[in-house]
């Protein structure tokens, strides 16, 4: 089966503060894709990353990075120098092979404080 | 480009009701999608289109729940009769070509329907 668990539920920080978002998923397919998105409070979903299995680099936008290690099933977001436009829902999720369905986890809410 | 439509974007019904949303995705893009999201929870798959056809409703109620997309464009989803566990937002989604696998697509969102069951 397969899951993706976002333990933190709701993140306060403070404007300029790095902030870093967990997500843990679990699959027994040997390619698949994870990926994050951010829902603003107007709701759509936009998307941040996708990453295959098999292309561990970290990868850096501006003030997002991304660290993918699959030793731990991990697929960590960090925020650099946070903003308070960056306050929104971020959501890890994962799509094994064979089909597109894509596994949310349940969210973690991140509020960056002025 | 315009981005994906979504309407209505609020509707309150009381349970036992039937309730439609529609969903038009951005020009050209051949694979729908509708999500279910839960109050505190992530996105569900109900529903993949590809053109005017079904690719994927495993996890669609279909006691109650119907999506059509009769000319590969525009879709609807309906609730027929609604409990008051479908309160949620209904998202749509489109990309380009089949899914996500190909040449890196990404899904595009809506802004969801937000239905209230009472």
């Amino acid at each position: 089966a397969q899951k993706v668990t976002q333990a933190q539920t709701e993140i306060s920080v403070v404007e300029k503060e790095d902030v870093t978002l967990d997500c843990v998923y679990e699959t027994r397919d040997t390619t698949y894709y994870l990926f994050w998105y951010k829902q603003p409070p107007s709701g759509e979903l936009v998307f941040l990353i996708r990453r295959n299995s098999f292309d561990e680099q970290n990868e850096i936008s501006g003030r997002y990075s991304w660290n993918f290690q699959k030793s731990t099933s991990s697929f960590n977001f960090t925020i650099t120098a946070s903003q308070v436009v960056d306050s929104a829902v971020y959501f890890c999720a994962l799509s094994g092979s064979g089909d597109d369905k894509i596994i949310f986890g349940k969210g973690t809410r991140l509020h960056i404080l002025p | 480009e315009a981005g994906v439509a979504q309407s209505p974007r609020y509707k309150i019904i009381e349970k036992r009701q039937s309730v439609a949303f529609w969903c038009n995705p951005i020009s050209g893009h051949a694979t729908l999608y509708w999500y279910q999201q839960i109050l505190g929870q992530g996105p569900k798959l109900l529903i993949q289109f590809q053109n005017n056809g079904v690719v994927d409703d495993s996890q669609l109620p279909k006691d109650r729940f119907s999506a059509e997309r009769l000319k590969g464009v525009d879709s609807t989803l309906k609730i027929q009769p609604a409990k008051l566990e479908d309160s949620a937002v209904y998202l749509c989604a489109s990309t380009p070509v089949r899914g996500h696998r190909e040449n890196n697509n990404e899904q595009f969102f809506g802004p969801g329907t937000r239905l209230t069951v009472l």
